[in-house]
C-alpha cells in the first residue's frame, strides 16, 4: 500500500535538545510539506521542498530546519530555539504543484517538551 | 494574501440530524477548495474537493459546492452518523506560484450524540 509514514507517534523531548521527526512516503510525490497542528489554530506550514536538495521556508521556519535528500524522506529538526515546540506536526505530499492536486497526509507524530 | 474562514465549533448534533459548516475564503486568481478531515489522533484525509466554480464536491454522503460569487465552499450532509464525529477544515490551493501549498481555516469540531 502506497503511502506517508511519520515516526515516532509520539516524543517526548527535553528542554535545549533538538529532536528529529521522520516522514516517508512511497507515493512517488514530488513535493512535500510540514505542517504544525496547535489546537483551534488549524495547520500552519513550517517548510516545504519541491525537489529533492531543495527546500524553502515557509510561514513559521524559525527553530526548525529540514532536509531532502531523497525524494521519498523529507526529516523535520526541532531545534533548542524553537520556543514553544509542544504540537501535533504532520507531514504531507503531493504527486504535483498545480492546484488541483491534493495533498495526502501522515498519520502524525505528537511531541511534548517535558 | 490568502485566507480561509471557517464557522466556529464545536458543533454538537444527534445522530440523523443536518450538517451544515460554513466556509468562506480569500485568494488571487482562481483558487481549487478542498474538505479534509481527521479523526483523533490521526493524520487528515481528503473528504471532496472542487476545482472551479460551480462544481460540487461530493463523498460520503458530503457534499460542497464552489460558490465564486459569495467565495464560498460550505459543507453539508443530510444526516450524520456519531461515526461522522471528527475535525473538519477547509482548505484552498491557490495554484499560481504557490508550489502546492494549502492554506487551511481554523478547523471545526463535530461531535454526533446517537
Amino acid at each position: 500500500d502506497g503511502g506517508i509514514t511519520q515516526s515516532p507517534k509520539y516524543l517526548f523531548r527535553k528542554e535545549g535538545q533538538n529532536v528529529t521527526l521522520s516522514c516517508e512516503q512511497n507515493l512517488n510525490h514530488d513535493a512535500m510539506y510540514w505542517y504544525r497542528q496547535d489546537p483551534g489554530q488549524g495547520l500552519r506550514l513550517i517548510y516545504y521542498s519541491q525537489i529533492v536538495n531543495d527546500f524553502q521556508k515557509g510561514d513559521i521556519a524559525e527553530g526548525y530546519s529540514v532536509s531532502r535528500e531523497k525524494k521519498e524522506s523529507f526529516p523535520l529538526t526541532v531545534t533548542s530555539a524553537q520556543k514553544n515546540p509542544t504540537a501535533f506536526y504532520l507531514c504531507a505530499s503531493t504527486r504535483g504543484v498545480v492546484r488541483d492536486n491534493e495533498q495526502f497526509f501522515g498519520p502524525g507524530t505528537r511531541l511534548t517538551v517535558l | 494574501g490568502n485566507s480561509v474562514t471557517q464557522m466556529e465549533g464545536p458543533v454538537t448534533l444527534s445522530e440523523e440530524a443536518f450538517l451544515t459548516i460554513n466556509c468562506t475564503y480569500t485568494a488571487t486568481g482562481y483558487p481549487s477548495l478542498f474538505w479534509y478531515v481527521q479523526y483523533p489522533g490521526e493524520g487528515l484525509q481528503l473528504l471532496l474537493k472542487a476545482t472551479k466554480a460551480d462544481d460540487k464536491g461530493s463523498n460520503k454522503g458530503f457534499e460542497a459546492t464552489y460558490r465564486k460569487e459569495t467565495t464560498s465552499f460550505h459543507l453539508e450532509k443530510g444526516s450524520v452518523q456519531v461515526s461522522d464525529s471528527a475535525v473538519y477544515f477547509c482548505a484552498l490551493h491557490a495554484g499560481g506560484t504557490s508550489y502546492g501549498k494549502l492554506t487551511f481555516g481554523q478547523g471545526t469540531i463535530l461531535t454526533v450524540h446517537p
